[in-house]
């Protein structure tokens, strides 16, 4: 079965700080992964995807991840943090033999405090 | 820029009480999901639907759940007799039929509907 861990719940950065958000991930085949933002009263945006293509994923926002199989992690970068971006991340896994239907398996979710 | 809506924001509902929560997804996309988050826990994946029928669910859509697209555009999610465990928030999400394959294409979600149990 599939699984996704984000270590830390809450991680608070400085405005212009380097943000770096941990995803850790369990697949018996390659598996799809995401990166999804919850900005407050908001539904779930996409912010990037891995899908097997490159391994450095750019997204919205001035975000990037990184697929390292040997690690089987997804780690959630920006250089310089900015106060929007201020909210929940979640990274989730798809695919595999266990499911054809896209379903999405969600980690814990890591509120991203920036402070002024 | 096209959107998954639902509606209502917030139900409060008692016991025993029977709740639909409703989605409109993106007109085009063929494949709907729904999924909560119990407060503090993680998004759980619930049901998903294509081609009018459910392609997969978990273990937490039982018999009290069901869904349904009534009517092309709406789709909804019904609890029949609520518990105070199913008090969470629902977010249904949609994604369409091309892209790279079932599993690696965006999946558009809604901002939810909170679902209070008293």
């Amino acid at each position: 079965a599939q699984s996704v861990t984000q270590l830390g719940s809450h991680v608070s950065v400085s405005e212009g700080a380097l943000v770096l958000l941990r995803c850790n991930y369990s697949s018996s085949v390659p598996p799809y992964l995401f990166w999804y933002v919850q900005y407050p009263n908001q539904g779930l945006q996409l912010l990037l995807k891995y899908t097997s293509a490159a391994t450095l994923v750019k997204g919205i926002n001035g975000f990037e991840a990184e697929f390292k199989k040997s690690e089987t992690s997804f780690h959630l970068t920006k250089p310089s943090a900015h106060m929007s971006d201020a909210a929940e991340y979640f990274c989730a896994v798809s695919g595999g033999l266990s499911s054809n239907t896209g379903k999405l398996i969600f980690g814990q979710g890591t509120t991203l405090q920036v402070k002024p | 820029e096209p959107e998954v809506t639902q509606t209502p924001s917030h139900q409060v509902t008692q016991m025993g009480q029977e709740v639909i929560l409703r989605c409109v997804p993106i007109s085009n996309h063929l494949y709907f999901y729904w999924y909560r988050q119990i407060l503090g826990q993680k998004v759980e994946f619930l049901v998903s639907f294509y081609n009018n029928e459910i392609s997969e669910k978990s273990e937490i859509f039982d018999d009290q759940f069901s869904v349904e697209r009534p009517d092309g555009s709406n789709f909804t999610l019904k609890i029949r007799s609520t518990k105070l465990e199913d008090s969470a928030m629902y977010f249904c999400a949609s994604r369409p039929s091309t892209g790279q394959g079932h599993a690696g294409s965006e999946q558009y979600f809604g901002p939810g509907t909170r679902l209070t149990v008293t």
